[in-house]
This record gives C-alpha cells, sequence and structure tokens, in this order.
C-alpha cells in the first residue's frame, strides 16, 4: 500500500506569488498516474493534473505538475484569490487510490 | 456531460449499515475502463479513498474497510452502491461518488449518531 505525504501542511502566500507543493511517495510510483485535486470549502474536489503533469480540461496554465519517482510538486504561478484552497494528491495506479493528506493554501 | 448524484440516509445509529447510491447521468455503462469511486471526508478533515467497481463488475477496498464494506453495480440503472455494516461515530462523513477523478457527484452527509 502506498502512503502519500504532502508538505508543508499549510501554506500562506499573498496574491501573486508562486505557489509550491509537495507530494512524496512511500515507494517509487509510476508518474502516469499522479493527480491533483483542488477543494474549496463545501464543494466536491475538482481534478487539476492526472498523469502527473497533464492539466484538465479547462485548468489554468498557471498550474504546472512535475516529478517522477517518489516526488512530486504542484506549482501554481502568479496565485490569483480563487487559488487559495486545499489541495490534495492521489496516486492511482494500484488499490488502494490513496490521497495525501492535504495542503492548505492560505492567504 | 456526466453527471453523479449521491442518495441515502443521512443519519444512520450506531452498529447499523449504512447504504449510499450513485447514478450516474449522461454516461453510458457500455464504456469500458472506467473506475467508480467512492471517497469520504470526516467533518473538518481530509479525502479518504474508500472503494471503487470497474466497469467490468470487479470491486476493490482500501485495506481497513475491507471486512465492513461491499460496493456494487447495477448497470441496467447506471447505478452503484455502497454497503458500510457496523457503523461507529467514526464513519461519519461526506461521502462523495466519482468516476475516476474527473467527474463528482455533490458529496452526502452521513452521520452516525443514536
Amino acid at each position: 500500500e502506498i502512503v502519500l505525504t504532502q508538505s508543508p501542511d499549510t501554506l500562506s502566500l499573498s496574491p501573486g506569488e508562486r505557489a509550491t507543493l509537495s507530494c512524496r511517495t512511500s515507494q517509487s510510483v509510476n508518474s502516469n498516474s499522479l493527480a491533483w485535486y483542488q477543494q474549496k470549502p463545501g464543494q466536491a474536489p475538482r481534478l487539476l493534473m492526472f498523469g502527473s503533469s497533464n492539466r484538465f480540461t479547462g485548468v489554468s496554465d498557471r498550474f504546472t505538475g512535475s516529478g517522477s519517482g517518489t516526488a512530486f510538486t504542484l506549482t501554481i504561478s502568479r496565485l490569483e484569490p480563487d487559488d487559495f484552497a486545499v489541495y490534495y494528491c492521489q496516486y492511482y495506479g494500484a488499490t488502494p487510490f490513496a490521497f495525501g493528506q492535504g495542503t492548505r493554501l492560505e492567504i | 456531460q456526466v453527471q453523479l448524484q449521491e442518495s441515502g440516509p443521512g443519519l444512520v445509529k450506531p452498529s447499523q449499515t449504512l447504504s449510499l447510491t450513485c447514478t450516474v447521468s449522461g454516461d453510458s455503462f457500455s464504456n469500458g475502463g472506467h473506475y467508480l469511486n467512492w471517497i469520504r471526508q470526516p467533518p473538518g478533515k481530509g479525502l479518504e479513498w474508500i472503494g471503487c467497481i470497474h466497469r467490468s463488475g470487479t470491486p476493490y477496498y482500501t485495506p481497513s474497510l475491507k471486512s465492513r464494506l461491499t460496493i456494487s453495480l447495477d448497470t441496467s440503472k447506471t447505478q452503484f452502491s455502497l454497503t458500510l455494516t457496523s457503523v461507529t461515530a467514526a464513519d461519519t462523513a461526506v461521502y462523495y461518488c466519482a468516476r475516476d477523478g474527473t467527474d463528482w457527484g455533490q458529496g452526502t452527509l452521513v452521520t452516525v449518531s443514536s
């Protein structure tokens, strides 16, 4: 069973800055099966990235995913007020399709 | 456009069985390759993947819930369901259904309380 650990737990930044969110897996995984989600209060999660670096339909190019092996990163450039939310990574290459614990991005 | 909608009781008594159904619209169940998932989120906490069922009908469960959890598929009704037995307060959560990671229901809060 693969465990995903995200860091930091909370990231405090200002609009216009760059955010770097980390997701580490307990063992090396196929980067084709790593996803990132954004969740706002009271809403279902929204898929941002799949295959670690592919933006889902409608996702701004300010969002960039990268990584391989056990280390993955979601970078959000030029933060906008709408970006402040909780972000989760997920590995879906083998069950259980575990999530990381989340990173809260706050103003 | 694919839409998913969870349905079921919002309150379940401890030790009883929690049953939820997810109705999928705008998608043909005859298209293979999709995983139909159940994810839950306790109040104020993170996401927990609890299980899924492949379009072939094969279910997969998270190890910690495997003994209490059943996920089934009804292709004729384009629905899939979750049954969780012997619930406790720790099972209180918003339960989401999702097709792969791309399409999600709005979530339904299930509270376990007497």
